[in-house]
């Protein structure tokens, strides 16, 4: 059974920083990684999908990468402002139908 | 504006009875998820249809039934609601089933 981690569970910088957010499974058999953000009250707003034949992906100041071999995936935030501040998730997709295991979430929180 | 609707965003609900959360797409997508948020254990997938006409079940199938009679429509119904159906409830969809996801803002169900 697929098991997602994030790491740290909540993560506050000052405004400016870069950050990395960490993602762990323990399958590496996925057909995709997906990194979310959640406001609070909100629904999940996609970032970044990432597909099990690619290495990264790009949008903006976020940049996502995935490891299958190590089961692991990062998403890097580059110069952080204070409209970053959500819950990050990210998802792994590991069966025929799509079925998305989360993670926790790291809850960030950019001061400024 | 393209997205996903659900209906109603909150409800109370008394024990015992009968809901229909509602859900639809204007994407066009072929798959549709059910999940559930609760706090400390993330998002579950209750349900899903990787297209119209096919149901599945997902990790917390049991209270619930859904159907897809069509492409736009995925209606989650608690049969007799319980108070461990207390949950914020989420629904998604996707192009195909490793495609990425899309979530709608959610239903705040509360069983009394």
């Amino acid at each position: 059974k697929q098991e997602v981690t994030q790491i740290p569970a909540a993560l506050s910088v000052p405004e400016g920083e870069n950050l990395v957010l960490n993602c762990s499974f323990t399958d590496s058999a996925i057909y995709n990684l997906q990194w979310f953000r959640q406001d609070p009250g909100k629904g999940l707003t996609s970032l970044l999908l990432i597909q099990s034949s690619q290495r990264e992906q790009t949008s903006g100041r976020l940049n996502a990468s995935l490891d299958k071999s190590s089961g692991r995936s990062t998403l890097y935030i580059a110069a952080s402002q204070p409209g970053d501040s959500a819950t990050y998730l990210c998802a792994g997709c590991d069966t025929s139908y799509g079925k998305l295991t989360f993670g926790q979430g790291t809850i960030l929180t950019v001061h400024p | 504006i393209a997205g996903i609707t659900q209906a109603p965003t909150s409800q109370i609900l008394a024990a015992g009875r009968r809901m229909t959360l509602r859900c639809t797409q204007d994407m066009r997508h072929n798959a549709m998820y059910w999940y559930r948020q609760d706090l400390g254990l993330g998002l579950r997938l209750i349900h899903y249809s990787n297209t119209a006409g096919t149901t599945g079940k997902g990790e917390v199938p049991d209270g619930y039934s859904v159907s897809r009679a069509n492409t736009d429509d995925f209606p989650l119904t608690l049969a007799s609601a319980v108070p461990s159906q207390t949950s914020v409830y989420f629904c998604a969809s996707s192009r195909t089933d490793y495609t990425e996801a899309f979530f709608g803002q959610g239903t705040r169900l509360t069983v009394v």
